[in-house]
């Protein structure tokens, strides 16, 4: 089975420019998620979909992150502009369904590391 | 406050030691229980799940949960470099609730 896939690995850009995060989830898995992970941190939910619906967003810095997952598959996160604090981890993660009573195993892929100068 | 505490480190223990992890948290609602391990520069990955409270045992990792206390632990036996990695501890209330991770403990395990 393959594991969640992540592009790029690596990104360097200039604060205020603009930068997009590419996730392939595990196949048939209905729910993503992306998290941002600081150095030194542990990580930090931004946006979690079912299928193609935002379930939660709350940790979502809306006025430069904006996040979509068409079709209920890949999905993109995107940061415009980008500032200094925005340098971390861009991880992504699913599991097979988020709407049951108990904690779905959630699958990591291996992460975009940003860095903003 | 934070709702998870997690002690980062960092651990050095010697071949054949074992390794005792733990993290603290302040929600009751938390009802799971995970232990992630992520290698430098890769995602976490699953190791250990527990529902409530109680231990957990796989192969050289046992895994305790004491919800009265607030308090969960991993135990590592027979540690081996290989098992030089950051350990990320993480909880939730269940069904569609987020998690919520610890800072992670780096953990070194030296020949």
């Amino acid at each position: 089975e393959a594991g969640v896939a992540q592009s790029p690995r690596y990104k360097i850009i200039e604060k205020r420019q603009s930068v997009a995060f590419w996730c392939n989830p595990i196949s048939g898995h209905a729910t993503l998620y992306w998290y941002q992970q600081i150095l030194g941190q542990g990580p930090k939910l931004l946006i979690q979909f079912q299928n193609n619906g935002v379930v939660d967003d709350s940790q979502l810095p809306k006025d430069r992150f904006s996040a979509e997952r068409l079709k209920g598959v890949d999905s993109t996160l995107k940061i415009q502009p980008a500032k200094l604090e925005d340098s971390a981890v861009y991880l992504c993660a699913s599991s097979l369904d988020s709407d049951r009573a108990f904690q779905e195993t959630q699958y990591f892929g291996p992460g975009t590391r940003l860095l903003v100068l | 406050q934070k709702e998870v505490e997690q002690d980062p480190g960092p651990l050095s223990v010697p071949e054949g030691a074992i390794v005792s992890l733990n993290c603290t948290y302040s929600n009751s609602a938390f009802q799971y229980f995970m232990w992630y391990r992520q290698y430098s520069r890769k995602g976490p990955e699953l190791l250990m799940y527990t529902y409530s409270s109680g231990n957990k045992e796989d192969g050289r990792f046992t895994a305790q949960v004491d919800k009265s206390s607030k308090y969960i632990s991993l135990f590592i036996r027979d540690s081996q470099p290989s098992d030089s990695a950051t350990y990320l501890c993480a909880m939730s209330a269940g069904g569609g609730n987020k998690l919520t991770f610890g800072t992670g403990t780096q953990l070194k395990v030296e020949l």
